[in-house]
Formats: C-alpha cells, sequence, structure tokens
C-alpha cells in the first residue's frame, strides 16, 4: 500500500530552526508538496520538489532525496504565526496525491 | 489573492435536510476539481473528483448517492450532502488543479459543516 510518514506534533522556540521529516513508500513519484495548514483553514500551498536536492523559498526550504524516499521541510527564523499543521503530500505514477496525516509545530516564545 | 473561491464557510443544518456547497475557480477554467473532507485532527481525506460534463469519480467508500457531486461549468462544481447525519459533520474543502504535471492544488477555504 502507499504510505506517508510524518511526526505528529513538533514543538519549537521563536526565532529558532525546526526540520520536519517526511517519508514515503508510494506507487511511483511524480512530485512532493509542503503545504502549510492553519487551523480551521484550508492548506495552503508552499513548496514542491520533483527532482533531488534543496528548494529554498525565503525562510522555508524542501529538500528531496527520491532514492530514499525522503522529504524534509525546513523553517528558519520561526515566527508565532509558524504555528500550524504541515502537510506532506506525494503525487503517484496515477498522479493522484497521497497526503500524510500532517505535523502540528506549535511555537513557543 | 484566492484562485479558488468556496461558499459557504459554515452552515448548520438539521438531520435529515441537504446542504450544498459551492466551489467556483476564479480567472481561470477547472476540468477537474477535488471535494475533500478533513474530521477534526485527521489528514485530508479525498472523496471524489469532479470532472466537467461527466460524472464525477468517488473513492472507496464515499457513497455517490449521499455526496452528489455536479460539475456542470468549466468554473463551477457543486456538492450536495443529502439527508446530513451527525456524522456527516466535518470540514469540506474542494480544490482545483492550475496548469501541469508540476502545478500544486489550490485550495478553497472550506466549509464547516455541522449537523444538528
Amino acid at each position: 500500500g502507499q504510505n506517508i510518514d510524518q511526526p505528529t506534533e513538533m514543538t519549537a522556540t521563536e526565532g529558532a530552526i525546526v526540520q520536519i521529516n517526511c517519508t514515503y513508500q508510494t506507487s511511483g513519484f511524480n512530485g512532493l508538496f509542503w503545504y502549510q495548514q492553519h487551523a480551521g483553514e484550508a492548506p495552503t500551498f508552499l513548496s514542491y520538489n520533483v527532482l533531488d536536492g534543496l528548494e529554498e523559498k525565503g525562510r522555508f526550504s524542501s529538500f528531496l532525496s527520491r532514492s530514499k524516499g525522503y522529504s524534509y521541510l525546513l523553517l528558519k527564523e520561526l515566527q508565532m504565526k509558524d504555528s500550524a499543521s504541515y502537510l506532506c503530500a506525494v503525487r503517484d505514477s496515477n498522479y493522484q496525491l497521497i497526503w500524510g496525516a500532517g505535523t502540528k509545530l506549535i511555537i513557543k516564545p | 489573492g484566492a484562485v479558488v473561491s468556496q461558499h459557504p464557510s459554515w452552515v448548520i443544518c438539521k438531520s435529515g435536510t441537504s446542504v450544498k456547497i459551492e466551489c467556483r475557480s476564479l480567472d481561470f477554467q477547472a476540468t477537474t476539481m477535488f471535494w475533500y473532507r478533513q474530521f477534526p485532527k485527521q489528514s485530508l481525506m479525498l472523496m471524489a473528483t469532479s470532472n466537467e460534463g461527466s460524472k464525477a469519480t468517488y473513492e472507496q467508500g464515499v457513497e455517490k448517492d449521499k455526496f452528489l457531486i455536479n460539475h456542470a461549468s468549466l468554473t463551477l462544481s457543486t456538492l450536495t450532502v443529502t439527508s446530513a447525519h451527525p456524522e456527516d459533520s466535518s470540514f469540506y474543502i474542494c480544490s482545483a488543479l492550475i496548469g501541469g504535471e508540476g502545478s500544486p492544488l489550490h485550495f478553497g477555504n472550506g466549509t464547516r459543516l455541522t449537523v444538528t
């Protein structure tokens, strides 16, 4: 079966750096997405990786290793507003999106 | 700005009634839209894929006669929850794909449905 694993919850301090890991086993691979979802709101797109390596976008970076079935989302200079759930999603060989359960990130002052 | 508009944002209805949720693509044509459901503290669950001009494709376990999907135009898809029950209370979110294969899904703001 298809599976995506992320930690359920993480805690970090304002101003610090946090890395949220995602491992996946899917039927084929056509890209990996990271989304941010605040409580009670819909997800918003953060990043997309299809080739190995690091994609940087401001305070957020996302890394992919296809051979390891692994990705991480790196958040720098954490702000209180970064408290949210972070969803990892993989597009499989049928271009279906497989979603992880999300990682709830708690930022403490 | 938002590229997918969803309405209403929240709705409370009585058990046994039906509720319609609209999802509109703004400034682009969406031949395919996706309907998700999310229960508290759980991940997104794809309910169905809505295809313009044809029948929706439902995921396993989703009752097509209960969750009616209509995609009559390139900018509008609707989800009707028929004969709603309290267990249908959830967060319903529509999304659309804009662009090619590497493009992300863009989500509407979601509809919080509460069935009393």
